[in-house]
């Protein structure tokens, strides 16, 4: 069982369109990560944050901790947008403090 | 500044070889972690290296080994390869622990290794 669940596993979206992608985990974190991994691998952090909101350009990320959950979105997608987005956490607590536990990823395609 | 550098990019080994695993961190940043990424299990922890220690552990087999270096290069070896060991491998650097505050991680590009 995974402790930290994402949705949608795909997801795909004209450009211009408005994108929500959620995640939620089982117990208390310290922080939640939000990354961008492109065909061939290569991963971009794109948040951290342990409370409230973050924007940067068109994208945006919320945390509510009470309710275990965040959301990325992405204000007018583009077709540059298309990649995989993965939530990771990290737990505040026992043995597994310090660690970064991830979802599965969520597969997002922006046709032009 | 240049980023987080892995050696090889690919690599392609049979079953029971050993592979020996490089990345350089962002100058400066002085923990290293280490992933496994596979279509089937995703990103999984390897483990963590602060400091020349090992901080944390993931749920790997005892094959799975890593260490750091004063400079705070990092290799990681994997013996007795076995077919399931082929995935994307990628290492992350921070400026801190990853127990410690807040401290954003800059990912690799990764090697692949592929068993035979």
């Amino acid at each position: 069982k995974n402790e930290v669940e994402q949705s949608p596993q795909n997801l795909t979206a004209q450009e211009g369109e408005f994108i929500t992608i959620n995640c939620s985990y089982s117990v208390g974190i310290s922080a939640l990560h939000w990354l961008q991994q492109h065909p061939g691998g290569g991963i971009v952090s794109l948040f951290m944050l342990s409370s409230g909101k973050k924007k940067h350009g068109r994208l945006i990320a919320t945390i509510n901790i009470q309710e275990k959950h965040s959301s990325l979105h992405i204000t007018a997608s583009h077709p540059r947008d298309s990649a995989v987005y993965i939530c990771a956490v990290r737990f505040d607590r026992g043995s597994t403090l310090g660690r970064l536990y991830f979802g599965r990823g969520t597969q997002l395609t922006v046709w032009p | 500044k240049a980023g987080v550098t892995q050696t090889p990019r690919y690599l392609i080994k049979t079953r029971g070889q050993q592979v020996t695993l490089s990345c350089s961190p962002i100058s400066g940043h002085r923990s290293v972690s280490w992933y496994q990424q596979t279509p089937g299990q995703g990103l999984q922890f390897l483990f963590e290296y602060f400091s020349e220690t090992q901080r944390n552990k993931g749920n790997f087999p005892g094959r799975f080994s890593g260490r750091q270096f004063s400079n705070s290069r990092s290799e990681m070896n994997v013996s007795t390869l076995e077919l399931g060991d082929s995935a994307l491998y990628l290492c992350a650097s921070s400026l801190g622990s990853q127990a410690g505050p807040l401290n954003e991680q800059f990912f690799g590009p990764g090697t692949r290794l592929t068993v035979l």
